[in-house]
């Protein structure tokens, strides 16, 4: 176990439809990131925050947004999804900002399916 | 661009023999962390092993150890005595610090330990 956990396990969806994803990271650590993995583009990484704000961006759809809340949990918002979508969503945490390559640990992941 | 290839798609080994899987990397940073993570059928994402491209000394781990080749861009990961828990997708992946915090990662290679 990680210490990062992730709500819901499954998420069974249509399309055209908005979901929310939610992650609580490890007690102590600062920094979220969300990636992405599907099967044909493998682990992406989507979005990071750092103790509330927007850190870093990668291969998010402007359709998908995130934030961190002030208890440190994130939520990633997908919307008018489509089918390609459908993937495997992790959150992870470390403790630091850039600077000390610091371990990230991931959490469950949330298997989004949009049909 | 900052890339990560994994040249085995999948590899079976019986178990207790010992089984390396191959990575390779390119970037022009000097500074940057690698690692290994695994991805057992329950898609739960676990760090294996983490090596700071600093250090000349290879990381282990118990039964896993790496062979860090800095001038060839080579981070390759060696389980011994490989056992049926081992059974799982192994990602090589790295990122650089003072810079955002994403880790990019390799495509994975789909290791099978044979009973």
């Amino acid at each position: 176990d990680s210490g990062v956990t992730q709500t819901p396990k499954h998420l069974i969806t249509a399309t055209g439809q908005r979901v929310t994803l939610r992650c609580s990271p490890r007690s102590g650590d600062l920094s979220v990131y969300w990636y992405q993995q599907s099967l044909d583009q493998g682990l992406q990484f989507l979005i990071q925050y750092y103790n509330g704000e927007e850190r870093a961006k990668g291969n998010i759809l402007e359709r998908f947004s995130a934030q961190q809340f002030p208890d440190l949990h994130s939520e990633l918002n997908l919307s008018s999804l489509e089918l390609g979508d459908s993937a495997l969503y992790f959150c992870a945490s470390s403790a630091a900002l850039a600077g000390g390559g610091e371990t990230q640990y991931f959490g469950p992941g949330t298997r989004l399916l949009v049909l | 661009a900052q890339t990560v290839t994994q040249s085995q798609p999948e590899m079976s080994v019986q178990e207790a023999e010992t089984v390396t899987l191959s990575c390779t990397y390119d970037t022009s940073e000097n500074n940057y962390y690698l690692f290994w993570y695994k991805q057992p059928p329950s898609r739960q994402m676990i760090l294996v092993i983490r090596q700071e491209a600093y250090k000349q000394q290879n990381a282990t781990e118990n039964r896993f150890s790496v062979n860090f080749q800095k001038a060839a861009k080579s981070f390759s990961l060696k389980i011994s005595d490989s056992q049926l828990g081992d059974t799982a997708m192994y990602f090589c992946a790295f990122t650089i610090p003072n810079r955002d915090d994403k880790i990019i990662f390799g495509k994975g290679t789909r290791l099978h330990i044979l009973p």
